[in-house]
């Protein structure tokens, strides 16, 4: 069965600084999806992931995938209060078809 | 764009009833996906289709029935709704079985 883990699930931050939201996943995989939802709305897609080493990049949000690892990275570079949502990272599994399977989401809020 | 519609925003129904959930997309999608959010759960696949009048059970199909009669609607059924599942229930489709999907804007039900 796959899983997916992020971390951290809550992270509140300042306006200006850095960080990265970490994605973790059990098994073979070589396509991951970064997701944003804001509240009371719906998912947004950010980034499809396609292979190892892959690196995405929009404005402030850079994710990046280690197939060999199992780790996918989002990384904010100087967060505005925009960013605050939260963002979800699912796998497709190799044998899983079309079937994502989702981490549990990482809230963000970013602070003035 | 895509667009990906439901037929409600909020709904509130007894425990007993009969619900339906409609979704319609408008990109010709093969793939339709119906989903569960709930608060430190993340997203949870109830089924899906890869083509009308096909379905797949997902991770938490008990209590939950689908019908595909054509491509661009997929509805979800509670045969007789409880309060365990109140819940966000969202929509999504993906042009085919690999590609990124696109999710519509939920429906909040409450089951009383």
């Amino acid at each position: 069965e796959l899983k997916v883990e992020q971390n951290p699930l809550f992270l509140s931050m300042q306006e200006g600084k850095n960080y990265t939201i970490y994605c973790n996943y059990s098994t073979t995989s070589d396509r991951l999806y970064w997701y944003r939802q804001d509240p009371g709305k719906s998912l947004e897609s950010l980034f499809v992931l396609l292979s190892n080493g892959a690196v995405k990049q929009e404005g402030r949000l850079m994710a990046s995938l280690d197939t060999k690892a199992r780790l996918s990275t989002l990384h904010i570079t100087a967060a505005v209060h925009d960013l605050s949502a939260t963002y979800f990272c699912a796998v497709d599994g190799e044998t899983s078809g079309s079937r994502l399977t989702f981490g549990e989401g990482t809230q963000l809020t970013v602070n003035p | 764009d895509v667009k990906v519609t439901q037929s409600s925003r909020y709904l509130v129904k007894r425990t007993g009833e009969k619900v339906f959930l409609e979704c319609v997309q408008d990109m010709d999608h093969e793939n339709m996906f119906w989903y569960r959010q709930d608060p430190g759960l993340g997203l949870r696949l109830i089924y899906f289709s890869y083509d009308v009048k096909m379905k797949e059970k997902g991770d938490i199909p008990e209590g939950y029935s689908v019908s595909r009669e054509k491509k661009e609607r997929f509805s979800l059924i509670l045969e007789s709704a409880s309060t365990n599942q109140t819940s966000m229930y969202l929509c999504a489709s993906s042009l085919t079985a690999r590609d990124t999907q696109y999710f519509g804007p939920g429906t909040r039900l409450t089951v009383l």
